[in-house]
């Protein structure tokens, strides 16, 4: 199965608003309601910002929002802040019982 | 506070074994699933495998498949990952996941530090 599809990088000036998409097909995004979304900063691990499509985990910022329509899923920073330049990856259950990842996004702050 | 500490990694030779070991701590262990994902040197994640919470159920990328096994310890706290006849390509960090259910189709929520496995002759 191939990996989602995530635009290789997006960019944006601190305090604007970006959106990560995160395309897939009727067999994984739009299936279930199980996207994830997860932040890696170089040689870090992973952090989850979104679980199931719009949930924050606790201790995760409110500028953090998400969402799903049809086969394609969205990542929003609002108020973006020089933190927020990381790698962002999302993921999502698949028909076939796995659990499949996007390529990933680089986000830079300008 | 919830806390994921994978041990186990190292180098191994190409068709050797290693097992990896997660210590789970801060939650209710057996009410969620577990999931292992791993990351090749400079590349993208790639989920591995995943056990329910009871560790009936169990699923597996194809690329691993009926090479590594996913089992979890409830009275440990501690999902396992077993890998055999090992290639150059499993090299990478393993992370393991926890999901925000019982299920390991739910979404992930809290992620571990890795542990580094190494392939090579």
């Amino acid at each position: 199965q191939s990996a989602l599809t995530q635009p290789a990088s997006v960019s944006g000036s601190p305090g604007q608003s970006i959106t990560i998409s995160c395309t897939g097909t009727s067999s994984d995004i739009g299936a279930y309601s199980y996207v994830s979304w997860c932040q890696q900063h170089p040689g870090k691990a992973p952090k989850v910002m979104i679980y199931d499509v719009t949930n924050r985990p606790s201790g995760v910022s409110n500028r953090f929002s998400a969402s799903k329509s049809g086969n394609t899923a969205s990542l929003t920073i609002s108020g973006l802040q020089a933190e927020d330049e990381a790698h962002y990856y999302c993921s999502s259950y698949t028909t076939s019982s796995t659990v499949i990842f996007g390529g990933g996004t680089k986000l830079t702050v300008l | 506070e919830v806390q994921l500490l994978e041990s186990g990694g190292g180098l191994v030779q190409p068709g050797g074994s290693l097992r990896l070991s997660c210590a789970a701590s801060g939650f209710t262990f057996s009410s969620y699933g577990m999931s292992w994902v791993r990351q090749a040197p400079g590349k993208g994640l790639e989920w591995v495998s995943g056990i329910s919470g009871s560790g009936v159920i169990t699923y597996y990328a194809d690329s691993v498949k009926g090479r590594f096994t996913i089992s979890r310890d409830n009275s440990k706290n501690t999902p396992y990952l077993q890998m055999n006849s090992l290639r150059a390509e499993d090299t990478a960090v393993y992370h393991c996941a926890k999901h925000h259910g019982f299920y390991p189709y739910h979404g992930f929520d809290i992620w571990g530090q890795g542990t580094v496995v190494t392939v090579s002759s």
